[in-house]
């Protein structure tokens, strides 16, 4: 497709048990963010990769909260053990190359954690 | 602390008028602004950008001014049409940051027919 794609795009999980959304950037872009937007709250940045470097991880908000990028394509986001304030909007963008600074985002994943 | 900050939570206008969306910042280092436009359900959308070395860029019906020295800078709509609603998300970021976006917490815009 032309565009960033993400799935599930919901998903509705037990406390504690272990979830992993997936996100497909834009053929060839080289960057890749995961931001969420938790209820009522701003976006906030998570991880960023470039390439299957992840340089910058400042953002996970606990080390329950991992990603992973395998041949500079496909991105998983993993939380583990998952909390109730682990419900949110997990958004991907992907951006094409240094120099090129516009990111571009695919629809989300709405996770719901009862 | 919020280095992006829009101040004006919703904002409402009438049909073939101007809307004008405010945005302010406080990190220097910013060199690139961005404006989201989101639907309900939906990923944010890219409408229009600036470099820091620019005071104004135009796209169609859309125009951001950058005005550096008050660190602010705005989105008109001309003229505003009713597909136009939505909540609109001023961005940042610099190249000292990875280019990881720092988000405004959005404005709600209402056009009405």
């Amino acid at each position: 497709g032309a565009g960033v794609s993400q799935s599930p795009s919901n998903k509705v999980t037990e406390k504690g048990k272990d979830v992993e959304l997936r996100c497909d950037p834009i053929s060839g872009h080289t960057a890749l963010y995961w931001y969420r937007q938790s209820l009522g709250q701003g976006l906030e940045f998570l991880i960023y990769f470039q390439g299957n470097s992840a340089p910058d991880k400042s953002g996970l908000p606990s080390d329950r909260f991992s990603a992973e990028r395998t041949g500079g394509s496909v991105s998983t986001l993993t939380i583990q053990r998952t909390q109730q304030e682990d419900s949110a909007v997990y958004l991907c963008a992907s951006r094409q190359a240094r120099g090129q600074e516009t990111q571009y985002f695919g629809p989300g994943t709405r996770l719901l954690v009862l | 602390d919020q280095q992006v900050k829009q101040n004006s939570p919703s904002l409402s206008v009438q049909e073939g008028r101007i809307s004008i969306l405010n945005c302010d910042y406080t990190n220097s280092m910013f060199d690139y602004f961005l404006w989201y436009k989101k639907y309900p359900a939906e990923g944010p959308t890219f409408l229009i950008s600036i470099s820091s070395i620019k005071d104004k860029n135009e796209d169609g019906r859309f125009t951001v001014f950058l005005n550096k020295s008050a660190k602010h800078l705005s989105l008109h709509i001309v003229p505003s049409q009713p597909g136009d609603s939505a909540v609109y998300f001023c961005a940042a970021n610099h190249a000292g940051n990875n280019r990881k976006l720092i988000w405004g917490l959005g404005t709600s815009l209402a056009v009405n027919p």
